[in-house]
């Protein structure tokens, strides 16, 4: 069963850019099965999908978030990373690293980390 | 971008009780539809993929069903540990992902 872990800053002030490492384990992140992505939860609110990366390095983002989100991926070290830019106090919230099982139809998230929380604050 | 709304947005229920959630896509989305479950301070579980299909591990007391903008998530004999927020989600706008606003269950 593959296990997921954020890793990262916790404070990240205005302007900055806010960084964060997923580590993959249980499983090869180099899989066919999976694509692997961000998520975020401000506090008290909803989900937010923020992007999506294939082993191979093929890239999906949130439209409202593309011009300040890059997600690369290390398969020698079975991680992937976030890095959102230009980061204002809406961006702070929990950050959640997911796999996402692509041999279904419905490409579900189906492992989740625990989540870290980002605080953007001077 | 496809929009998705839930209904009710909360309900207060009783251990016993069945209980059926409503999500709701602004258009079409077939069965590209799933649901999961989050508990406090927790990071979402998948439940249900594919409208219908539970995931492995999920309690049978769960299901869900529907196609196209309309879909329900039922707990056909809610237990203590349901108490949660349940998100839908929608993946048929391709690799555009967006969830519904959420619906909590609490303990009446």
């Amino acid at each position: 069963q593959l296990q997921l872990q954020e890793s990262g800053p916790g404070l990240v002030k205005p302007s900055e850019t806010l960084s964060l490492t997923c580590t993959v384990s249980g499983g090869s992140i180099s899989s066919s099965s999976y694509y692997w992505g961000w998520i975020r939860q401000p506090p008290g609110k909803g989900l937010e999908w923020i992007g999506s990366i294939y082993y191979s390095g093929s890239t999906y983002y949130n439209p409202s978030l593309k011009s300040r989100v890059t997600i690369s991926v290390d398969t020698s070290k079975n991680q992937f990373s976030l890095k959102l830019s230009s980061v204002t106090a809406a961006d702070t919230a929990v950050y959640y690293c997911a796999s996402i099982y692509v041999v279904v139809t419905a490409i579900p998230f189906d492992y989740w980390g625990q989540g870290t929380l980002v605080t953007v604050s001077s | 971008d496809i929009q998705m709304t839930q209904s009710p947005s909360s309900l207060s229920a009783s251990v016993g009780d069945r209980v059926t959630i409503t999500c709701r896509a602004s258009q079409s989305i077939s069965s590209y539809l799933n649901w999961y479950q989050q508990k406090p301070g927790k990071a979402p579980k998948l439940l249900i993929y594919a409208a219908s299909s539970l995931q492995s591990g999920v309690p049978s007391r769960f299901s869900g069903s529907g196609s196209g903008t309309d879909f329900t998530l039922t707990i056909s004999s809610l237990q203590p540990e349901d108490f949660a927020t349940y998100y839908c989600q929608q993946s048929y706008s391709s690799w555009a992902f967006t969830f519904g606003p959420g619906t909590k269950v609490d303990i009446k």
